[in-house]
Formats: structure tokens, sequence, C-alpha cells
């Protein structure tokens, strides 16, 4: 089945500096890949997302890349503020007779002021 | 609001105990998600609904049973409570399997 491995685990930065979190899949056939946010003791919360036939998508200070050749994507925070700090979780969906999606485990960002 | 409702937010079961976690979306989303959340291992499926009539296994599917009663609502029930089922569960849906998840705010159980 399908397994996502999501690097760092833990990543602190200054206020204001760029922040990359990295994911890789393993079934080529994932074709929705969504990233999604999630602060303490909420639920997590869809940021962006890019499918198979995008390369790469922005929105404001976020932007996702993917390499559907070597089964990359990332996640890009630019100027990052103490409000970005959260656990983010990278994902991909596959379609299994109906559609299934299985995250990785997860990166905390600690944007420091 | 519209959006996913959880039900409880909190318990405590003693090892044996059953019980159901409630799920409900207003979004009339045809697709309907169960996942548990523990620490450093991210959200792992338990079963997914990809239309209202239709329940399938996610990754850890043993120890629970699911009910779509209608488009609406998604209950997931534990029948006997082990201290491994400890951790927090979230309900999800979404209007077709391919598209963004709406999550609930999440229950959190303890099995003692």
């Amino acid at each position: 089945g399908e397994n996502v491995e999501q690097h760092p685990s833990t990543l602190s930065v200054q206020e204001g500096d760029s922040a990359v979190i990295k994911c890789t899949y393993s079934d080529s056939a994932s074709n929705y890949f969504p990233w999604y946010k999630q602060e303490l003791g909420k639920g997590p919360q869809l940021i962006i997302d890019i499918r198979s036939n995008v390369g790469e998508k922005k929105d404001q200070r976020i932007a996702v890349t993917l390499n559907k050749t070597a089964k990359h994507f990332s996640l890009h925070i630019t100027e990052t503020q103490p409000e970005d700090s959260a656990v983010y979780f990278c994902a991909a969906s596959l379609y299994t007779g109906g559609f299934k999606t299985i995250f990785g485990a997860g990166t905390r960002l600690f944007v420091k002021a | 609001n519209a959006g996913v409702t959880q039900t409880p937010k909190f318990q405590v079961l003693k090892t044996g105990q059953s019980m159901t976690l409630q799920c409900a979306q207003d979004m009339n989303h045809n697709s309907m998600y169960w996942y548990r959340q523990d620490p450093g291992m991210g959200l792992r499926l338990i079963y997914y609904s990809a239309s209202e009539g239709t329940t399938d296994k996610g990754e850890v599917p043993n120890g629970y049973n699911v009910s779509r009663l209608n488009k609406r609502e998604f209950s997931l029930r534990l029948e006997s409570a082990a201290p491994s089922q400890t951790s927090v569960y979230f309900c999800a849906s979404s209007e077709l399997g391919d598209r963004g998840y709406t999550f609930g705010s999440g229950t959190r159980l303890t099995v003692v």
C-alpha cells in the first residue's frame, strides 16, 4: 500500500526566514497531494493542495512543488511568522475502489520571534 | 457554522467497555473518514465511507466498527476497548475522495 515519509520531524526557524518540509510517497498511482496545518488542540486544516498534473502551486506565502518522477513533494513557507508555528502534515491520495488518503508523520514547526 | 461535529470531546473508558463516537457533517459531503492520531505516527486511517451506503477498511481497522447512518452521519464503535486504543480520534469529510478534507475537532479517548 501507499506509504508517505515526511522530513524533518521538527523544524525551528527565525521569524522572517523560510521553512521547507519534504515528503516522499511510494505509490505512483497517487494523484492528489494536500497539506494540512494542525494547531494545538484542533483538527488539521487544509492549507494548500496540488494535483499530479501540476508541478507547482502558490498561495501568498506558501507554495507546494511536486516531482512525480521522483515521487517527491514539498511545502515552502516564506517570510515565516510566529502564527505559522504548528504541526504540518503532508498526504497522498489514491483511488482503490474508493479514495484513501495516507498522511505523513508530521513536522512540528517552531517560528522564533 | 458549517463543518464536522464530533461527540464526545473527551472520554475515559475501562478496558473491555464499549462506546460509540459520533460524527456529523452539514456540508453535504459524500465521503467520510475516521482517523486516529498518535504521537510520532501522524494520522492513520481506521475506516472510510466513500459514499452513503458503503464502508471500507483503512490501515488500522482491528477493534473498530463503523456505521454510515445516512449522508450526514458516520459513527465509530469500539466493542471492547483496549489500552492500545488510547488516542485522539478525528472524523473528516470531503466532497469527493480526491478533495481536501474538513476535520472535526477530535475526541480524546483514554482507556485504562
